[in-house]
């Protein structure tokens, strides 16, 4: 069974733009969620899709938004990048409810 | 006062040694209890995950839950080279939303 996929898995952006992340979650599994990875914050719980709708978000501000696709693949946008933003991301995804979470290798992005 | 603690101190043992790692956190209302791998440049991989107090063991590794002092643990037994990585503790309430520690980066020596 294939595991989860992330792309790109490398990205450098100048501060400004924007960009979109994709993750094709394990098939049949019906929940994403993201992460953002710092070696400053650790790992910070961005939101969660299930069923096209998001569930649950963290405190991350309005430039942070995702979306889910009826296939389950999900798709996170960063507006207005800011060095900040520099990280990786990483989405996860389960059957559904509450269960184990199982994680892609991340998207690195380097905001210049 | 983060909700969950892991002091992210790196920890060399020797080949062989075991390995202990643990976690404090603050809110009662977690239930589920994860710990995961992470390799470097690679995502977390989940290694246990527990509901209830007491522990579970998957062959070397053995995981502690105590909610009454609200702590987890991590032991590895016999621990090789292979198990150098950062492990990290998680925990959720009842939804997929998990809060992390910072981890703890592991160096077994040969």
């Amino acid at each position: 069974k294939a595991g989860v996929t992330q792309t790109p898995r490398y990205l450098i952006k100048t501060r400004g733009q924007q960009v979109t992340l994709s993750c094709s979650p394990i098939s049949g599994h019906r929940s994403v969620s993201w992460y953002q990875q710092t070696p400053g914050q650790g790992l910070q719980f961005l939101f969660e899709y299930f069923s096209e709708t998001q569930r649950n978000k963290g405190n991350f501000p309005g430039r942070f938004s995702g979306r889910q696709f009826s296939n389950s693949r999900s798709e996170m946008n960063v507006s207005t990048l800011e060095l900040g933003d520099s990280a990786l991301y990483l989405c996860a995804s389960s059957l559904e409810g509450v269960g184990e979470q199982f994680f892609g290798p991340g998207t690195r992005l380097t905001v210049l | 006062q983060k909700e969950v603690e892991q002091d992210p101190g790196p920890l060399s043992v020797p080949e062989g040694a075991i390995v202990s790692l643990n976690c404090t956190y603050s809110n009662s209302a977690f239930q589920y209890f994860m710990w995961y791998r992470q390799y470097s440049r690679k995502g977390p991989e989940l290694l246990m995950y527990t509901y209830s107090s007491g522990n579970k063991e998957d062959g070397r590794f053995t995981a502690q839950v105590d909610k009454s002092s609200k702590y987890i643990s991590l032991f590895i037994r016999d621990s090789q080279p292979s198990d150098s990585a950062t492990y990290l503790c998680a925990m959720s309430y009842g939804n997929n939303r998990l809060a992390f520690g910072k981890g703890n980066q592991v160096v077994v020596i040969p």
